[in-house]
C-alpha cells in the first residue's frame, strides 16, 4: 500500500497529557497537510509543509500544537496539555507540488480525551 | 471568511435512484473545486473542477461547475448500497494558500 499512512489509528488519553501523531505521505509528494475533523463537520485545515518548511498555519493551531517535518518526509503533530475540545479525528494528506493538485488523505488518528 | 455550503446535509434513497448533491461557495479568488467521498476513514478524491460548464464523469458519477453562480453539483445515477457515504465538497482559493476549505458534507444513505 503506497497511500498516506498515519499512526496510531486511535489514541485515548487523559486530559493534560501530551500526545504525538505520525504521518507518512505518499513518497513522491513534497506537500503534506494536517486537518482536524469533528463529528458532522468537514475537515478543518491546521497546517501544511512543502518539503521541510512549514508554510502555512491556521488560527486553529494554538500554541499547544506543534508540527514538524524535519527531513521533508514524515511529519509529526504534537498536542501538549490536551483538553476535552481536542477530541477529534486528525487527518493527514499529501500532494505533489504545483497548482490545483488533489490532496490524498490518510485514514486519520482518532483522539479521545478522557 | 471563505465558506462552502453543502445541501442537503443528509439524504436517504433506494437503490437505483438518481441523486443530486449541491455545493455552493463564497470565497475570495476561487481557484478550483474538489469532491471527495468519505466512508468511514480517509476521504477519497473523486473530481477536481476548474472550468465552468465542463462535466467530469467517472462511471455513474458526474460533476459540473458553474463559476458564475458559484456552485457545483455531483450526480450519482443508478445508486448502489456501496455509494452510501459522506460526500465532501472543498475549494482551493488563490493568494498563496494551499489549504482546502471544506463544507460539512452530505451524508447519503442508499437502502436496498
Amino acid at each position: 500500500d503506497t497511500g498516506v499512512s498515519q499512526d496510531p489509528r486511535h489514541k485515548i488519553t487523559k486530559r493534560g497529557q501530551n500526545v504525538t501523531f505520525r504521518c507518512d505521505p505518499i513518497s513522491e509528494h513534497n506537500r503534506l497537510y494536517w486537518y482536524r475533523q469533528t463529528l458532522g463537520q468537514g475537515p478543518e485545515f491546521l497546517t501544511y509543509f512543502q518539503n521541510e518548511a512549514q508554510l502555512e498555519k491556521s488560527r486553529l493551531l494554538s500554541d499547544r500544537f506543534s508540527a514538524e517535518r524535519p527531513k521533508g518526509s514524515f511529519s509529526t503533530l504534537e498536542i501538549q496539555r490536551t483538553e476535552q475540545g481536542d477530541s477529534a479525528m486528525y487527518l493527514c494528506a499529501s500532494s505533489p507540488q504545483g497548482s490545483n493538485q488533489p490532496q490524498h488523505f490518510g485514514d486519520g488518528t482518532r483522539l479521545s480525551i478522557l | 471568511e471563505d465558506k462552502v455550503v453543502q445541501s442537503p446535509l443528509s439524504l436517504v434513497v433506494h437503490e437505483g435512484d438518481t441523486v443530486t448533491l449541491n455545493c455552493s461557495y463564497e470565497v475570495t479568488n476561487f481557484r478550483s473545486l474538489l469532491w471527495y467521498k468519505q466512508e468511514k476513514k480517509a476521504p477519497t478524491f473523486l473530481f477536481m473542477l476548474t472550468s465552468s460548464g465542463i462535466e467530469k464523469k467517472s462511471g455513474r458519477l458526474s460533476s459540473i461547475l458553474d463559476k458564475k453562480e458559484l456552485f457545483s453539483i455531483l450526480n450519482i445515477t443508478a445508486t448502489q448500497t456501496g455509494d452510501s457515504a459522506v460526500y465532501l465538497c472543498a475549494v482551493y482559493t488563490q493568494g498563496g494558500s494551499e489549504k482546502l476549505v471544506f463544507g460539512k458534507g452530505t451524508k447519503l444513505t442508499v437502502n436496498p
